[in-house]
């Protein structure tokens, strides 16, 4: 496989489940994001990860937990969500460095969430 | 803060025309990059082009191309002879050019692009 892939693709979950989303990365990149998409909103930016140290945490609830265990995998562990949690959960990452050209992201096909 | 705005929501062309979407953007910075990303039903965020706001030339794709205008802070994408694989929405998105790790890309609304047969 190549690319960003994401697992799974929908998700439906009850409010006091515990579920994960997983991403994957075969670009060889050094950065991964979780991005929250959801209707008639902005790309909301949720965690990113430098060389595996995360270096961005946009206020979050804590019900969002993220992992990084290497560079190539990223988790996002979800637990006592809200309805409003519901979106589409995307994955990317990119090749972070201080030289031209800018890094571009690349995204995964993310993953649906439905929170009951 | 950096802004960035598509004021079309939604936007419908003939199949084999040319569209323009509009996007603008507030910064106060002078180096940055300015993207134009494409999601279509797969939902798979595609990049389509991208401008480094230090070149005056605008960027060209084969089919598509922007119209960069930094005073104005104006970054609109032109799709010519429209096809139905254009069909999607389309961001813009702005990204600081800088040395810090935490700089991040900032994304428009987008603009749902539908193409008429």
């Amino acid at each position: 496989e190549t690319g960003v892939t994401q697992t799974p693709r929908h998700l439906v979950m009850g409010m006091t489940n515990k579920k994960s989303l997983k991403c994957e990365q075969h670009l060889g990149h050094n950065a991964m994001y979780w991005y929250k998409q959801s209707a008639k909103k902005p790309l909301e930016l949720m965690f990113v990860y430098n060389f595996k140290e995360q270096t961005e945490n946009n206020s979050v609830p804590s019900r969002f937990s993220p992992e990084c265990p290497n560079s190539s995998h990223l988790f996002l562990h979800l637990h006592t969500l809200q309805p409003e949690d519901s979106a589409l959960y995307l994955c990317a990452s990119s090749q972070d460095s201080t030289s031209r050209p800018a890094n571009v992201l690349t995204f995964g096909a993310g993953s649906r969430l439905t929170v009951l | 803060a950096q802004t960035v705005t598509q004021s079309q929501p939604e936007m419908s062309v003939q199949e084999a025309e040319t569209v323009t979407l509009s996007c603008t953007y507030d910064t106060s910075e002078s180096d940055y990059y300015l993207f134009w990303y494409k999601q279509p039903p797969s939902r798979q965020m595609i990049l389509v082009i991208r401008q480094e706001a230090y070149k005056q030339q605008n960027a060209t794709e084969n089919r598509f191309s922007v119209n960069f205008q930094k005073a104005a802070k104006s970054f609109s994408l032109k799709i010519s002879d429209s096809q139905l694989g254009d069909a999607a929405m389309y961001f813009c998105a702005y990204r600081r050019w800088g040395l810090d790790r935490d700089d991040k890309i900032i994304f428009g609304k987008g603009t749902r692009l539908h193409i008429l047969p």
